[in-house]
Formats: structure tokens, sequence, C-alpha cells
């Protein structure tokens, strides 16, 4: 089974631009989650995405954002750009029962902030 | 205090060791508890998970929770160089609104094999 994958993996953006990064999931699985990882924070959870319904949200501010569409690929935006915004931006996918014991990462899409 | 904290090491081992990877967590709520391996510049690798607990071995990894002290260990034998990597302990969190609970990650401990 392939992976979790996710694009572009690489992004050099300039503040108050936007940004939208894309997640495929493992094929039958319907979550996806998003995480944001930095050195000084480590990883921090987003918000997760199920049935195209979001149903969990982490402390972010409104300019993050996302969605899902109906074969669970997943998108996360984030407007008006801010330096602290550079970080590793990771999803990662599972079955979506209760419990989320299984939640397998991609390797990740990398945002430079200038 | 921290949800989950961790000690950033880094950790320094010769090969063949025995290694101890620790995290503790403020939380009496969370259930499953998560181990994951990242390598440089890769997204975490899921290692292994316990439900509440008591000890899970898989090879030569074993990882023990013990609910009382709200303490989460992880142990790797026969350390190889191939396991030079940062090892990130994760929580579930509740599952608010009928979610799976996301992951709640502590800061992760690098660990180096030497050969």
């Amino acid at each position: 089974k392939a992976g979790v994958t996710q694009t572009p993996r690489y992004l050099i953006k300039t503040r108050g631009q936007q940004v939208t990064l894309s997640c495929s999931p493992i094929s039958g699985h319907r979550s996806v989650s998003w995480y944001q990882q930095t050195p000084g924070q480590g990883l921090q959870f987003l918000f997760e995405y199920f049935s195209e319904t979001q149903r969990n949200k982490g402390n972010f501010p409104g300019r993050f954002s996302g969605r899902q569409f109906s074969n669970s690929r997943s998108e996360m935006n984030v407007s008006t750009l801010e330096l602290g915004d550079s970080a590793l931006y990771l999803c990662a996918s599972s079955v979506g029962l209760a419990g989320g014991q299984t939640q397998y990462f991609g390797p990740g899409t990398r945002l430079t902030v200038l | 205090q921290k949800e989950v904290e961790q000690d950033p090491g880094p950790l320094s081992v010769p090969e063949g060791a025995i290694v101890s990877l620790n995290c503790t967590y403020s939380n009496s709520a969370f259930q499953y508890f998560m181990w994951y391996r990242q390598y440089s510049r890769k997204g975490p690798e899921l290692l292994m998970y316990t439900y509440s607990s008591g000890n899970k071995e898989d090879g030569r990894f074993t990882a023990q929770v013990d609910k009382s002290s709200k303490y989460i260990s992880l142990f790797i034998r026969d350390s190889q160089p191939s396991d030079s990597a940062t090892y990130l302990c994760a929580p579930v969190g509740p599952n608010y609104g009928g979610s799976q609970g996301n992951l709640i990650f502590g800061k992760g401990t690098k660990l180096s094999v030497k050969p």
C-alpha cells in the first residue's frame, strides 16, 4: 500500500502571502490530521478531518484552515503568512476510529517564510 | 505544566547498549500511548503503541506504561547505529466530538548510537 503523500515537499513564501498544502492519505483511511513541527514547540496538532468534516481542532489562529474532499484527500491553507509560520507541516492518516492508535505520517512539507 | 514532558537529550550510547527513553504526562485520562521515531528530515514513523498500563514488546523494542505514576518508557535492546533518530512519545488526547483524539507529542529525545 502506498503511504501518505504530501505536496509540495518544499515551499518558500514571503510574509503576507498565503499557501496551500496538500495531503493524500493511505488508501482506505478516512481521517486526516495536520501537525506543525518547529524546533521550539515540537509537534503541535492543528486539526483533524473525517468524512469531509472538521471534528477536532488545536490552538492555532484562524489563519490556519483546512478542508477534506470526498476522496479523503485534504488541503491545509495558511493565509497572511508570518515568519513564525516557518515549519515542517505534517499530515497523518488513519482509519479514523476512536483511539487513534494508528496514525501514519507523511514526509511533510517544509515551509520557509521570508 | 506541559501535558507531556520528555528529556530532549541528546543521548549517546555505544552500539549494543540498552537504551531507556522516558516521558511523563499530566492527564490521567490518556489511554493510548504511542512511540514514534523520526529520522532527520523525515516524517515520524510509528514504532509501537500501548493501551492503558503494562508492557508491550516488538522485537528489540519494549514499551511500558505506568499509569499510577504517569510514566511512559521505551526500551531498545542491542541498539544499532540505524536506531539513531529522534524518539517521540505521544499519548492520544480525548476524543472530543467523536474524533479519534489527537496525538500530544513530547519534544522528542535525540538518540545517537555509536558504532
